[in-house]
């Protein structure tokens, strides 16, 4: 069955950076973009952008435009959002979320909570 | 950016109850419409995409409807593993943007 599943939990400073990371199985990696929404604590669910997973060239929603950077690790069928110097407005749960066809979502990782506190 | 919203933003229902929730969009999105499930700490389910198609395993006591700005999300005969939070979002233009929530409690 296809699985997403992400990295474990992160609490960094103002200013660090994290990278996490999201393993995909159960079909093939490269077929499908992989796109990444935040989730702010007790908030909606904002869409940040995708990865083309084939060509790996990223996409970012205008409010994720320089300190954010989605990568690729095709081989190991993994992507990863990495941001950096992080701010405490950036403390949020990350999803992954593979989509079906044009933005509908059926596939997402479990989320990281990533915490930035001083 | 289409904006979507939500109402109601809470909801009380008691059990075997009917529920709607409404989604509005800012223009037309043609039927391009989703709503998701999710839990407390979990991520969100996909139940409804293109405005009235059931997604695979998710009950038949669910349903949506609507077109053009306005479309619904009903839940039928509600049950308490309904209590969630459903989200609106639409996948007619990029970047797809989601209503604000409504969350649903037992009565």
């Amino acid at each position: 069955q296809i699985q997403l599943v992400q990295s474990g939990p992160e609490l960094k400073k103002p200013g660090e950076s994290v990278k996490i990371s999201c393993k995909a199985s159960g079909y093939t990696f490269t077929d499908y973009a992989m796109h990444w929404v935040k989730q702010a604590p007790g908030k909606g669910l904002k869409w940040m952008g995708w990865i083309n997973t084939y060509t790996g060239k990223p996409t970012y929603a205008d409010d994720f435009k320089g300190r954010f950077v989605f990568s690729l690790e095709a081989s190991a069928s993994t992507a990863n959002l990495q941001i950096s110097n992080l701010k405490n407005e950036d403390t949020a749960t990350y999803f992954c979320a593979r989509d079906y066809s044009s933005y509908i979502y059926p596939y997402w990782g479990q989320g990281v909570m990533v915490t930035v506190s001083s | 950016d289409i904006q979507m919203t939500q109402s109601p933003a809470s909801l009380s229902a008691s059990l075997g109850e009917t529920v709607t929730i409404e989604c509005l969009a800012s223009e037309d999105i043609y039927s391009n419409l989703a709503w998701y499930q999710q839990k407390p700490g979990k991520s969100p389910q996909l139940l409804i995409y293109y405005a009235n198609s059931l997604n695979d395993g998710v009950p038949s006591r669910f349903s949506g409807s609507g077109s053009g700005t306005q479309y619904s999300l009903k839940i039928n005969s509600l049950q308490s593993e309904d209590v969630s939070i459903y989200f609106c979002q639409q996948n007619y233009d990029s970047p797809p943007t989601f209503g604000g929530g409504t969350k649903l409690e037992l009565k």
